[in-house]
């Protein structure tokens, strides 16, 4: 079944904890990307990637880092999460920008 | 500066009716559209893309227009029905940029 992947679904971490959301697809998409969500904000794109080893900032960067070794990962870290990044990440992949993005399930991360 | 703006009111609707969403656009000039529905909680699913030299999109009872020149996209729903309840996002790429971005979302109520 094609799919994107996504792992915690929920997390709950405290200030400056590092932590790393992954997020797999079994597409053999080259485009990825990271969006957060937030109630009246909408979706904003954090980081996305055209291919590996090719990731560039979106809307929201600060705060996040981001990496490309494989076509099929695209894992989300946070080096230092502050309580701001509380948020419902979403992870997409499509086969390039212009078309369908395929969402993953979601992440729900609480910081405390 | 850029913006797309969904109308933030949600649009309450009677079962079979006709459902029309907007999405305007500033200081954007997409090559494509795209439309996703949202349900609470969960991952956007893709709807419908048109291109600028498209003016209208069908699938089913979904109808997508779009102007360039207006700057807008016009949603349709036909015939619509309670499964048909959800927060319908619209999404552009911004010509020669291989960033997305999406409205704010529009949420529908279909009403038995």
């Amino acid at each position: 079944e094609a799919q994107v992947t996504q792992n915690p679904r929920y997390l709950i971490t405290v200030t400056g904890k590092k932590l790393t959301v992954t997020c797999s697809q079994n597409m053999n998409h080259e485009y990825m990307s990271w969006y957060r969500q937030d109630p009246g904000l909408g979706l904003r794109q954090i980081y996305y990637s055209m291919n590996v080893e090719v990731t560039d900032k979106g809307d929201v960067p600060e705060g996040y880092k981001v990496s490309r070794k494989e076509k099929r990962n695209f894992p989300l870290i946070l080096e230092s999460p502050s309580p701001n990044q509380t948020s419902l990440y979403f992870c997409a992949s499509s086969l390039s920008v212009i078309y369908e993005q395929y969402f993953g399930p979601g992440t729900r991360l609480t910081v405390t | 500066s850029q913006k797309i703006e969904q109308n933030s009111e949600a649009l309450n609707i009677q079962e079979g009716k006709t459902a029309t969403l907007t999405c305007n656009y500033t200081n954007y000039s997409p090559a494509y559209l795209q439309w996703y529905r949202q349900d609470p909680g969960r991952g956007p699913v893709f709807l419908l893309l048109i291109r600028e030299n498209e003016k209208e999109k069908r699938k089913e009872r979904l109808k997508v227009t779009f102007d360039t020149t207006l700057k807008q996209s016009l949603f349709h729903i036909t015939a619509s029905q309670p499964a048909d309840s959800a927060t319908y996002l619209c999404a552009l790429q911004v010509h020669g940029n291989n960033r997305l971005a999406f409205g704010k979302g529009n949420q529908v109520v279909v009403i038995p």
